[in-house]
């Protein structure tokens, strides 16, 4: 049973426009929440993150917010850039003895020019 | 500026061989993770050591052993492959103090089919 969805698999946005990557979790007890881009023959890169504490985290184009009481989160980027395509994860703290992640299937994001 | 470090990147084996995945970081992390990725899936935990000596189970453990003899390695072995463990392998490391994103460091990932 997944704890951490993404129901897109794949999103195409055009250059310039707003792209919205959701992510959708189970457990109201997970405390934390990443996102990570990955693109191909690499390893996941560290994106942006937000606490449960907080409802909306910013950094430069890309903003996280989140909306505990739907369990929901989403990634917005904006404008889109070419470079951002990519596959986006959306990941939570795991718990246990050292915190591991887990991960959602992924959106790949493709952005049109 | 290593990092972590996996070996070998790309590897093919037939059915039954064995095999050791290398990870290793030069960060002195305490915590060290492998992952295993499948199209269509995200990241999935297979193994996790929490410090030198030490190694527990996460999602996906069947199949694989891991040993964790020194701090800056953590080893992945197949003893016996299969088809099914065709896959993309991610090792992570990280300190146990300040979780956040910053503070994993992922490996760029080792290419395994089993034929």
């Amino acid at each position: 049973d997944q704890q951490v969805k993404q129901n897109s698999p794949s999103l195409s946005v055009q250059e310039g426009r707003i792209s919205i990557l959701n992510c959708d979790y189970t457990n109201s007890m997970f405390d934390y929440f990443l996102w990570y881009k990955k693109y191909p023959a690499e390893g996941p890169t560290f994106l942006i993150s937000i606490s449960s504490i907080k409802d909306k985290n910013e950094d430069g184009r890309f903003t996280v917010f989140l909306n505990k009481s739907a369990k929901h989160l989403s990634l917005h980027i904006v404008p889109s850039q070419p470079g951002d395509s990519a596959v986006y994860f959306c990941a939570t703290r795991s718990g246990g003895g050292a915190d591991g992640l887990t991960f959602g299937k992924g959106t790949h994001l493709i952005i049109q020019p | 500026n290593a990092g972590v470090t996996q070996t070998p990147k790309f590897r093919v084996l037939k059915t039954g061989q064995s095999m050791t995945l290398l990870c290793a970081q030069d960060m002195n992390h305490e915590y060290m993770y492998w992952y295993r990725q499948d199209p269509g899936m995200g990241l999935r935990l297979i193994h996790y050591s929490v410090g030198e000596g030490t190694t527990a189970k996460g999602e996906v453990p069947d199949g694989y052993n891991v040993s964790r003899l020194k701090k800056q390695n953590f080893l992945l072995g197949l003893e016996s492959a299969a088809p099914s463990q065709t896959s993309v392998y991610f090792c992570a490391s990280r300190d146990p103090d300040g979780f956040s994103g910053n503070t994993i460091y992922f490996g760029e990932g080792s290419w395994l089919t089993v034929v």
